[in-house]
């Protein structure tokens, strides 16, 4: 199995609704990432998981919540969002968090759009 | 200054043709370099990894200069299937993690 799993795949909701986002992988990895890319934008890192822990928080208002339960599962938790935060959000991981050859293998992603 | 740059294109070529991209990244600690490639409205995946000997994948020939921080994808004999956005990505470690940053992509059309 070497694949990202990310559900949902579209998520339309309101800007008072509570909605979470999921991601799965069962390589092994010991990292794992939220992405957010606006269109014609770049992936931009929200979050780093490193064996299990909240690594790196960049800078992300509080209304995204992550959480990783276990070493195969990350979650994102959105609350009281803006529709400035419609995006694509991608979930990523890696074998650990050094550097190696590589790269992250990414999820298909969750099409997200706040009304 | 960005911290990975690209020329964003478009480039526009007929099948068969070579192409060339280029990429700039400003932090020399940097310790991973990759292409990347996504589809519209899909995940990057990834191309290949980039060394400092420079790496070949069949039609892909990838290079990387650390003294000018510069890396560059070769993409031969064009084929349709392989108009993309390729994103030039550049990692390093710091705080005990390895952090990706992404370019801002350059978009390539393939035409009959």
């Amino acid at each position: 199995d070497t694949e990202v799993t990310q559900t949902p795949k579209h998520l339309v909701m309101g800007m008072t609704n509570k909605k979470s986002l999921k991601c799965e992988q069962h390589m092994g990895h010991r990292a794992m990432y939220w992405y957010k890319q606006k269109a014609k934008k770049p992936p931009e890192l929200m979050f780093v998981y490193s064996y299990e822990k909240l690594s790196i928080n960049e800078s992300v208002p509080s209304r995204f919540s992550p959480e990783c339960p276990n070493s195969s599962l990350l979650n994102l938790h959105l609350h009281a969002l803006q529709p400035e935060d419609s995006a694509l959000y991608l979930c990523a991981s890696s074998q650990d968090p050094s550097p190696g050859p590589y790269g992250y293998t990414f999820g298909s992603g969750t099409r997200l759009t706040v009304v | 200054r960005k911290e990975v740059e690209q020329d964003p294109g478009p480039f526009n070529v007929p099948e068969g043709a070579t192409v060339a991209f280029n990429c700039t990244y400003s932090n020399s600690a940097s310790q991973s370099f990759f292409w990347y490639r996504q589809d519209c409205r899909k995940e990057p995946k990834l191309l290949m990894s980039v060394y400092s000997s420079g790496n070949e994948d069949g039609r892909f020939t990838a290079q990387l200069n650390r003294a000018s921080q510069y890396i560059s994808l070769l993409i031969r004999d064009s084929k349709l299937s392989d108009s993309a956005t390729y994103l030039c990505v550049v990692g390093f470690f710091s705080g005990g993690y390895n952090k990706l940053i992404f370019g801002a992509g350059t978009r390539l059309a393939v035409h009959p």
